[in-house]
């Protein structure tokens, strides 16, 4: 079975601090992977996209993947309370564009 | 761009009628739709995939019969919920992918509708 794992907190830091979310996922073939952020009683939204090895950067928040590590990490820099929602992550394995998502995390960004 | 509208946000309805659930992509063509539910506090569980013009693809468990699904354009999709039972009661989220902003495999979602079930 296809999974993907997300510790499902609560992660509390304080604001202005680097909130750093992780996933890993067992399919080694998957090519896609995304970071959505759901706040309470509202449907997921994208943050970004990646598909390569290494970081990407978008605004505060950078998302970094290892294939060979089966991982991919969310940071969000400078965190502010309205940082304060449940991050899934989301990894696309080919089979005709679905997602399998983990868990969520739950983060809590204490003024 | 990539925005997705579902209509209505919000319903109650009596048990044993039917509520159509309208999913749009209003500004990219969605070749494919997904519909999810989630219960408070759960993760998203999703119900089916469908292409334009083709059936639907149903999840393990989920009732085809019940939980109509037509996506007659590539900016149209619904789900039907027949015969609604209080247990049907939960938040439903479709979302989107084709010629977005993203690539052709991200998935945008739409706001949702929360669906009780009296």
């Amino acid at each position: 079975q296809k999974e993907v794992e997300q510790n499902s907190g609560p992660l509390s830091v304080p604001e202005g601090a680097i909130a750093s979310l992780n996933c890993t996922y067992s399919d080694r073939g998957s090519q896609s992977f995304f970071w959505y952020r759901q706040y309470s009683g509202k449907s997921p939204e994208l943050i970004m996209s990646i598909y390569s090895n290494g970081d990407k950067e978008d605004g505060r928040f950078t998302a970094q993947l290892n294939k060979a590590s089966q991982y991919v990490s969310l940071l969000i820099r400078d965190s502010q309370p309205s940082d304060s929602a449940t991050y899934l992550c989301a990894v696309n394995n080919n089979a005709g564009n679905m997602l399998t998502f983990g868990g969520g995390t739950r983060l809590m960004v204490k003024p | 761009g990539a925005v997705v509208s579902q209509h209505p946000s919000r319903v109650i309805c009596k048990s044993g009628t039917s509520v159509k659930i309208e999913c749009r992509s209003l500004d990219f063509q969605a070749t494919t739709m997904f519909w999810y539910r989630q219960f408070p506090k759960k993760s998203l569980m999703l119900m089916a995939t469908s292409n334009e013009g083709s059936k639907a693809t149903y999840e393990q468990g989920v009732e085809k019969d019940k939980f109509l699904i037509n996506h007659a354009s590539l900016t149209l999709s619904t789900l039907t919920v027949t015969s609604a039972h209080p247990e049907d009661s939960s938040f439903y989220i479709c979302s989107a992918s084709g010629s977005g902003r993203g690539g052709t495999d991200t998935q945008y979602f739409g706001p949702g509708t929360r669906l009780t079930v009296l």
